[in-house]
């Protein structure tokens, strides 16, 4: 079946410095990765959506400046918090999307970011 | 503007119980409809993935519908156990994966 990892699982980071987040498609080529937020309580929300080789597309009110999204090869992405803020404390979530028969949607274990 | 959601909000059963969580979607026009378990802090493990040609999907004790006509979908879970205990959650895709706010379930011992 098709496995995505994510790393790390938790991170806690001081105010104004970055994190950055990896998602890797570990058994299959994924053109196109997925990132998510998610507050307590809440559904996903949808941040941006990553194609290989080309500039991420975010969703609006996402500040692209301050959610960095690289996807340099078919099987990572990643998600890079820059200067971040306590605000930026929530669980990240990654998804990528495997092409063929299903279509389906695979997610990532999530990573949760707490800002101090 | 496709929206997804989910009823119950929350269910507590005892252990045993047969039960089913809705989803209702307002666009029919998708590829496929998924069912995910989410544990808390954790990320979703997909559980059932029904294409838009297909009526339902089996696995294990978990049985997924699929009406696209009417826009719902059921997720039925036979002889519940504590372990079934998370939040479930339906996805729709079209052009993007729309979620519901998800079904927290509790399955008392």
């Amino acid at each position: 079946g098709a496995v995505v990892s994510q790393h790390p699982s938790w991170v806690i980071c001081k105010s104004g410095t970055s994190v950055k987040i990896e998602c890797r498609s570990l058994d299959f080529q994924a053109t196109t990765m997925f990132w998510y937020r998610q507050f307590p309580k809440q559904s996903l929300m949808l941040m941006a959506t990553s194609n290989e080789g080309s500039k991420a597309t975010y969703e609006q009110g996402v500040e692209k400046d301050k959610f960095l999204i690289n996807h340099a090869s078919l099987t990572l992405s990643t998600l890079t918090v820059t200067s971040a803020h306590p605000e930026d404390s929530s669980f990240y979530i990654c998804s990528a999307i495997r092409i063929g028969l299903d279509y389906g949607y695979t997610f990532g274990s999530g990573t949760r970011l707490t800002v101090v | 503007k496709q929206e997804v959601t989910q009823i119950p909000a929350a269910l507590s059963v005892p252990e045993g119980e047969n039960l089913v969580l809705n989803c209702s979607f307002t666009d029919s026009a998708i590829y496929n409809l998924q069912w995910f378990r989410q544990d808390p802090g954790k990320g979703l493990t997909s559980l059932l993935l029904i294409q838009s040609s297909q009526r339902e999907q089996t696995s294990g004790r978990l049985n997924a519908s699929l009406d696209k006509s009417s826009g719902r979908s059921t997720l039925y879970i036979a002889a519940s156990q504590p372990g079934d205990s998370a939040t479930y959650l339906c996805a729709v895709s079209g052009d993007k994966i729309i979620f519901g706010k998800g079904t927290r379930l509790h399955i008392l011992p």
